[in-house]
């Protein structure tokens, strides 16, 4: 089955310590992208990637940092300098850049990691 | 500069009754929008897209949304809401593959 799995499913985390979230898709897709979801604010894009070895910033990128080596792969790493509290952490990925229009928009998620601060 | 407006945080529904949720759009640009559901500690699963094909959009579970180019909007229905429609639901605009995202709207379904 094609699709996108994210792991942990929930991890804690210490003030000042670094941590990295993983997501790995087997759809082929060139782009992917990382999403915050807060209560109440929907979801906010951290940084995405269009292609191999290139990301660019989101909304609300201080504090993290990407990478982008593999086509399947797009880990997050939250830096001591992430000062937000427990959140949920959302990967997707879309066609867009073999697509385009609303099927390169369309988007598909895997389901969530949920960090927790210390 | 694209955004989304979904009117009403909570809705809440007896099981039977019609569903709507309400979404309105900015956009600059003739607008993809979507239709998203999310189940508690789960991902986002897409319900429909509007593509310009139909202004009436059919999804899965027995969801529809029409799109209203004079209204700007994108309102989510269903003619008998079940139990197990209980969720939160997002509305989102596309464009050169970013989404933007309303706030979400969860949906109460009562016995």
């Amino acid at each position: 089955d094609g699709g996108i799995t994210q792991s942990p499913k929930y991890l804690f985390r210490k003030e000042g310590q670094n941590v990295t979230l993983s997501c790995e898709q087997n759809l082929n897709h060139d782009a992917m992208y990382w999403y915050r979801q807060d209560p109440g604010q929907g979801l906010r894009l951290i940084y995405y990637s269009q292609i191999v070895n290139d990301f660019q910033k989101g909304d609300i990128a201080e504090g993290y940092s990407v990478s982008r080596e593999k086509k399947e792969s797009f880990p997050l790493t939250v830096t001591s300098a992430q000062k937000h509290p427990t959140a949920f952490y959302l990967c997707a990925s879309s066609t867009w850049g073999l697509t385009s229009g609303s099927e390169g928009d369309t988007q598909y998620f895997g389901p969530g990691t949920r960090l927790t601060v210390l | 500069a694209q955004s989304v407006t979904q009117l009403g945080s909570h809705v809440s529904v007896s099981e039977g009754a019609l569903v709507l949720l309400r979404c309105n759009y900015s956009s600059s640009v003739p607008p993809y929008l979507f239709w998203y559901v999310q189940y508690p500690n789960q991902g986002l699963q897409l319900l429909l897209k509007y593509t310009s094909a139909a202004t009436l959009v059919k999804g899965i579970n027995g969801f529809e949304a029409e799109f209203k180019k004079s209204e700007t909007s994108f309102h989510l229905t269903k003619p008998s809401a079940h139990m197990s429609d209980a969720a939160e639901y997002f509305c989102a605009v596309g464009s050169y593959g970013k989404l933007t995202f309303g706030q979400g709207t969860i949906l109460t379904v009562h016995p």
